[in-house]
């Protein structure tokens, strides 16, 4: 079974600075996806970024980046010049391929809730 | 627009009093799942469906039943609901390893 660790609850990052959350993962399987979804205060779940484990280049999405670690299955994200927007709960996921191209389920971490301060 | 929707987004209700909320997506995707969420915690999957008529247990389903009749479906039925399923919902769908798109949620309260 995999397992997600998202071993920051909280954090507080001052508006236009820059800020990491950590993720580390559990698995014995060589062919996934790990994510990281933003869940504002109205709840809904918004993809920020994905990273496919075969790759080695690390995802980036505008002022979003990771940090894809394989050997030491870390996964962290980076917030470049943070916004007032950028408050929300940030998870961390996982998920298996079972078969080519087949979809399976999302394992995630329990979150880190981002403040992002004037 | 591609969407997922569930219904209802709130629901207040008695232990006892079965419930379903229902969840449709508009994108043809053949994998369906139900995920609550409970703090500290984060999300759990309950249920999912790889297409239909095909479903199958996740990490939390006692007390929930699931039903694909049709591709686009997938409702999450609690026969008789408890106190300790009060939660947050999300129904979410996908395809060929594609991320999942959620729905908007339903927050339930059993009394």
């Amino acid at each position: 079974a995999q397992t997600v660790t998202q071993s920051q609850p909280e954090m507080s990052v001052q508006e236009a600075e820059t800020v990491t959350l950590s993720c580390t993962y559990d698995t014995s399987e060589n062919n996934y996806y790990l994510f990281w979804y933003k869940q504002p205060p109205s709840r809904q779940m918004i993809l920020v970024i994905r990273q496919e484990a075969y790759k080695q280049q690390n995802a980036t999405e505008n002022r979003f980046s990771v940090n894809f670690q394989k050997a030491a299955k870390s996964f962290s994200l980076k917030i470049s010049d943070s916004q007032l927007g950028d408050t929300a709960m940030y998870f961390c996921a996982f998920m298996k391929l079972i078969n080519t191209g087949t979809a399976s389920k999302l394992t995630f971490g329990t979150g880190t809730r981002l403040q992002v301060t004037l | 627009e591609a969407q997922v929707t569930q219904n209802p987004r709130y629901l207040i209700t008695v232990t006892g009093k079965k419930l379903t909320v229902t969840c449709s997506q508009n994108m043809n995707h053949e994998y369906m799942s139900w995920y609550r969420q409970d703090p500290g915690l984060g999300l759990r999957q309950i249920y999912y469906s790889m297409n239909v008529e095909v479903t199958d247990k996740g990490d939390v389903p006692e007390g929930y039943k699931v039903s694909r009749k049709e591709k686009r479906n997938f409702p999450l039925i609690l026969e008789s609901p408890s106190p300790n399923q009060t939660s947050l919902y999300f129904c979410a769908s996908t395809s060929e390893g594609q991320p999942q798109h959620f729905g908007d949620g339903t927050r339930l309260s059993i009394l």
